[in-house]
């Protein structure tokens, strides 16, 4: 069946600070690739997402490349900000069959000024 | 707002008593998925609906949960006889009917059910 793996939070860092938030995954097909963001009491915004190989989703400073050939989808940002304080899930999702997102347990990220 | 809109965002429910989570997609989405989380986890696969049809209940308990998404109104995710450990957040997410590659779901805000 198809996991996710992330990297375990927290995960602290100041502000300004180069983020790197690791996520490998394991799935049947060719999956697209996606980065939610959860901030405290709300749901899951999409971040930002990559349907092929080396496809480079990007917003808001934020940026991953879809790597199939080591199976990752690692989120990056260069200059962290307090305001992205939150938990990040990475999710994979089939483009076949029910399409369900298989979510990892997520890593929360705490910026401090 | 044309978002994915979930009611009610915070429901409170005894030991033994029904919770009815509402959702309504957005607009132009025939497709609802329902998310479990778990204090501290990550969003867990529920169930995948269309409109009158559930598609995929593989992650539903067998007992107690049930849900809908009738022709008219909107998604209905059903416990009977609440336990503590259902306590968590519920999330709805909805999709368009295309569900072309790299087609985004959109999540609700949730609802947050306690037990007493």
């Amino acid at each position: 069946g198809n996991s996710v793996t992330q990297m375990e939070g927290p995960v602290t860092l100041s502000e300004e600070a180069f983020l790197t938030i690791n996520c490998t995954y394991t799935a049947t097909g060719y999956p697209s690739l996606f980065w939610y963001v959860q901030y405290p009491g709300e749901g899951l915004q999409l971040l930002l997402k990559a349907t092929k190989a080396d496809d480079k989703g990007s917003n808001k400073g934020f940026e991953a490349t879809y790597r199939k050939e080591t199976t990752s989808f690692h989120l990056e940002k260069g200059s962290v900000q307090v305001s992205d304080s939150a938990v990040y899930f990475c999710a994979p999702r089939l483009n076949t069959g029910f399409q369900k997102l298989v979510f990892g347990t997520g890593t929360r990220l705490l910026v401090s000024p | 707002n044309a978002g994915v809109m979930q009611n009610p965002r915070h429901l409170v429910r005894r030991r033994g008593q029904e919770a009815r989570l509402r959702c309504s997609p957005m607009k132009g989405h025939s497709h609802v998925y329902w998310y479990r989380q778990l204090p501290e986890e990550g969003l867990k696969f529920m169930v995948y609906l269309q409109k009158e049809n559930i598609i995929d209940e593989s992650g539903m308990p067998k007992e107690r949960f049930s849900a809908e998404f009738p022709k008219e109104g909107p998604s209905i995710l059903r416990i009977q006889q609440v336990v503590r450990g259902d306590s968590a957040a519920y999330f709805c997410a909805s999709s368009p009917r295309s569900g072309r590659t790299g087609q985004p779901q959109h999540f609700g805000d949730g609802t947050r059910l306690s037990i007493l």
